[in-house]
């Protein structure tokens, strides 16, 4: 089956920097790739997907980039916020077949 | 529009009772997924459903766990007897087909603790 790995676990960054989570994957036949996010106390909530016939999608301050060679895509969030603060996660998932998530980047930013 | 609703939001019960957490999906999606979220194991799929047919229970970790869904807008995810390790955060999510790569959504969760 798939596995997905994501990092860093923990990051912190000031309000204003960019924010950036990496997943790699490892089934090259995977071919959807979401991004959720995590509030306390709430359940993930889709923020952004890609498809792997697309190498890069773009949000307002949010963008994800797939690297099919090297089966790994990232998150990026600019011009982070208070409210940016949450655990994101990164998932995979073969044709058909359903999401394999990564273990969780818990995101502070600090005002 | 109502997004997917579980209860209860939260359940505390001594070890052997049976518990059963409930799952309203997005009205229109046909596919359901019951997941469980602990800090060891992360979000792990516990089964999930299309059109209200159970198609892969490989996550269910033992006999002592069982899903229902007896019609497109509810299902029941119940353990019994619970043991103090099925302590955790259990989702519902719903996506619109099983037609490939759609979007789940997930409820708010049921935290579970067994005493």
């Amino acid at each position: 089956g798939e596995n997905v790995e994501q990092h860093p676990s923990t990051l912190s960054v000031q309000e204003g920097d960019s924010a950036v989570i990496k997943c790699t994957y490892s089934d090259s036949a995977s071919n959807y790739f979401p991004w959720y996010k995590q509030e306390l106390g709430k359940g993930p909530q889709l923020i952004i997907d890609i498809r792997s016939n697309v190498g890069e999608k773009k949000d307002q301050r949010i963008a994800v980039t797939l690297n099919k060679t090297a089966k790994h895509f990232s998150l990026h969030i600019t011009e982070t916020q208070p409210e940016d603060s949450a655990v994101y996660f990164c998932a995979a998932s073969l044709p058909y077949s359903t999401l394999t998530f990564g273990k969780g980047t818990m995101l502070l930013v600090s005002p | 529009d109502a997004g997917v609703i579980q209860s209860p939001r939260h359940e505390v019960t001594e070890m052997g009772q049976e518990v059963t957490l409930r799952c309203k999906p997005i009205s229109g999606h046909n596919s359901l997924f019951w997941y469980r979220q602990t800090m060891m194991r992360g979000l792990e799929l516990l089964i999930y459903f299309n059109n209200n047919v159970p198609i892969d229970d490989s996550g269910m970790p033992e006999d002592r766990f069982s899903a229902k869904m007896p019609n497109a807008s509810f299902s029941t995810l119940k353990i019994q007897p619970s043991e103090p390790r099925d302590s955790a955060v259990y989702f519902c999510a719903s996506s619109p087909s099983d037609r490939d790569n759609q979007p789940q959504h997930f409820g708010d969760g049921t935290r579970l603790s067994i005493l």
